[in-house]
């Protein structure tokens, strides 16, 4: 069972363009959603994190929406560069299981071009 | 201020070996994560560690897998007999306290890419 869908697969964008990607959960005790920059044979780095309380934290040209009611949120790379190519992985985590495991998507490669 | 240092990088092992991969976490972190990526593929979360408590390990292999975090040294995830399947990334990451003011982050390493020939 994937407990976060994300999507696209892949996306190429051009450079100065905007790069959307989306994630969706099911369980409604997710109560903190980060997301995670991977370059090849480099582990994830975190990339900025929202909690449920706010439906939009903006970090730079990075700007993470969150919509509540339709358990979704998305990440927003304004005006993307060569040097943002990397894989983009969404995660959630749930509160008071006694464990704080992240629950990832299976990640967004991205390819800004030129 | 050091990161979270894995080693080694890349491991090869042939099957039936045992492999150690060693994770040292931030400083002044004292909780450490296990996960697995198989390619294409997201991190799956494999086992919680606490020094010297395994916290949860609802993600690991029944057989062959264990994990410890000892009072002093680093955390070692250990796989016995390793077989084909177990060729992944095996990341680690390290958190300071969880649940307090911004310490939810938890920080990965660069990883262990263990091959199985």
């Amino acid at each position: 069972q994937q407990q976060v869908k994300q999507s696209p697969q892949s996306l190429i964008v051009q450079k100065g363009g905007i790069s959307i990607i989306n994630c969706a959960y099911e369980n409604t005790a997710f109560d903190y959603f980060p997301w995670y920059q991977q370059f090849p044979g480099k582990g994830p780095a975190l990339l900025i994190a929202i909690r449920p309380d706010v439906s939009e934290k903006k970090e730079g040209r990075f700007t993470i929406s969150f919509n509540k009611s339709a358990k979704q949120f998305s990440l927003h790379i304004m005006d993307s560069q060569p040097g943002d190519s990397a894989t983009y992985f969404c995660a959630a985590r749930e509160t008071g299981a006694g464990s704080y495991q992240l629950t990832f998507g299976k990640g967004t490669k991205l390819s800004v071009i030129p | 201020n050091a990161g979270v240092m894995q080693n080694p990088r890349h491991l090869v092992r042939r099957r039936g070996q045992e492999a150690r991969l060693r994770c040292s976490p931030m400083k002044g972190h004292s909780h450490v994560y296990w996960y697995r990526q198989l390619p294409e593929e997201g991190l799956k979360f494999m086992v919680y560690l606490q020094k010297e408590n395994i916290i949860d390990e609802s993600g690991m292999p029944k057989e062959r897998f264990s994990a410890e975090f000892p009072k002093e040294g680093p955390s070692i995830l250990r796989i016995q007999q390793v077989v084909r399947g177990d060729s992944a990334a095996y990341f680690c990451a390290s958190q300071f306290r969880p649940g307090q003011g911004n310490s939810y982050e938890q920080y990965f390493g660069p990883g262990t890419r263990l091959t199985v020939t």
